[in-house]
C-alpha cells in the first residue's frame, strides 16, 4: 500500500504561472510533512515544511497548504521561475519519531518555461 | 563546508562482483541512511543508522549491507550486485534522529551492474 500519493508526475509551467504539486496521505499518525527540492545530479534538500496544527506555512514564493480532514497537502510555488526547474518531493514522517520512518512520494519534475 | 560526500559519483560495474560506496559526513550528525532512486519510484530507504554500531533495515535491504563503526562513515556494500540494483543512490545524515531533523543529502552515486 503506497502510503503517500503525489500527483502529477510531470508539470510544465510557464514563467510567472503557479506551480501546484498534490500529496495524499493514508496514516493519520502521520504529523509532519516536509518537502525536498532536487536539482539535477544534486541530492534532495529540505524545502520547507509543515505540521498539521496550522492550515498554510508560507516561505518566499512557497506555501504549503495543508487539509487535515481530507490527508492531504500541496506546494504552491508562486510566480514560478526557471530557477524553480527541479524535481519536487513531499514526504510524511512523525515529528517527535523515528527519522527512519520517513517516507517520500515518487517526485514530481518541474519545468518552468522561460 | 558542512557536507555530505559520497564516492565514487559514477560506478559502472558487473554482476557478482562486490563493491562498496561510501559515504561521509563532516556534521557531527547522529542519523545516516541510504536510499536509492529508480524513474516513478521516487526515492526509497534501504538502510539507515541512528547511531554508532546501530543499523536498521529500509523498505529496500535486500542484496545490501551496511555497516556504522564511526560517526562520520557509512558505507554501502553490495556483496553480489544484480542488474536490478542499477540505480541512483543517495547517502544522507542528519543532527538527530527525530522526524522533525533536516536530512542532508550527498549529490548521489549512479550504479550500472551490466
Amino acid at each position: 500500500q503506497q502510503q503517500v500519493k503525489q500527483s502529477p508526475q510531470s508539470l510544465i509551467v510557464q514563467k510567472g504561472g503557479i506551480s501546484i504539486i498534490n500529496c495524499a496521505y493514508e496514516n493519520t499518525a502521520f504529523d509532519y510533512f516536509p518537502w525536498y527540492q532536487q536539482f539535477p545530479g544534486k541530492g534532495p534538500a529540505l524545502l520547507i515544511a509543515i505540521r498539521p496544527d496550522v492550515s498554510e506555512k508560507k516561505e518566499g514564493r512557497f506555501t504549503i497548504s495543508f487539509n487535515k480532514s481530507a490527508k492531504q497537502f500541496s506546494l504552491h510555488i508562486m510566480d514560478s521561475q526557471p530557477g524553480d526547474s527541479a524535481t519536487y518531493f513531499c514526504a510524511v514522517t512523525n515529528y517527535g519519531g523515528s527519522q527512519g520512518n520517513l517516507i517520500f512520494g515518487k517526485g514530481t519534475k518541474l519545468s518552468v518555461k522561460p | 563546508e558542512a557536507q555530505v560526500t559520497q564516492n565514487p559519483r559514477y560506478l559502472i560495474t558487473v554482476t557478482g562482483k562486490k563493491l562498496t560506496v561510501t559515504c561521509s559526513q563532516n556534521m557531527n550528525h547522529e542519523y545516516m541512511s541510504w536510499y536509492r532512486q529508480d524513474p516513478g519510484l521516487g526515492l526509497r530507504q534501504i538502510y539507515y543508522s541512528m547511531n554508532v554500531e546501530v543499523t536498521d533495515k529500509g523498505d529496500v535491504p535486500e542484496g545490501y549491507k551496511v555497516s556504522r563503526k564511526e560517526k562520520r562513515n557509512f558505507p554501502l556494500i553490495l556483496e553480489s550486485p544484480s542488474p536490478n540494483q542499477t540505480s541512483l543512490y543517495f547517502c544522507a545524515s542528519s543532527l538527530s534522529d527525530r522526524g522533525n531533523s533536516p536530512l542532508h543529502f550527498g549529490n548521489g552515486t549512479r550504479l550500472t551492474v551490466t
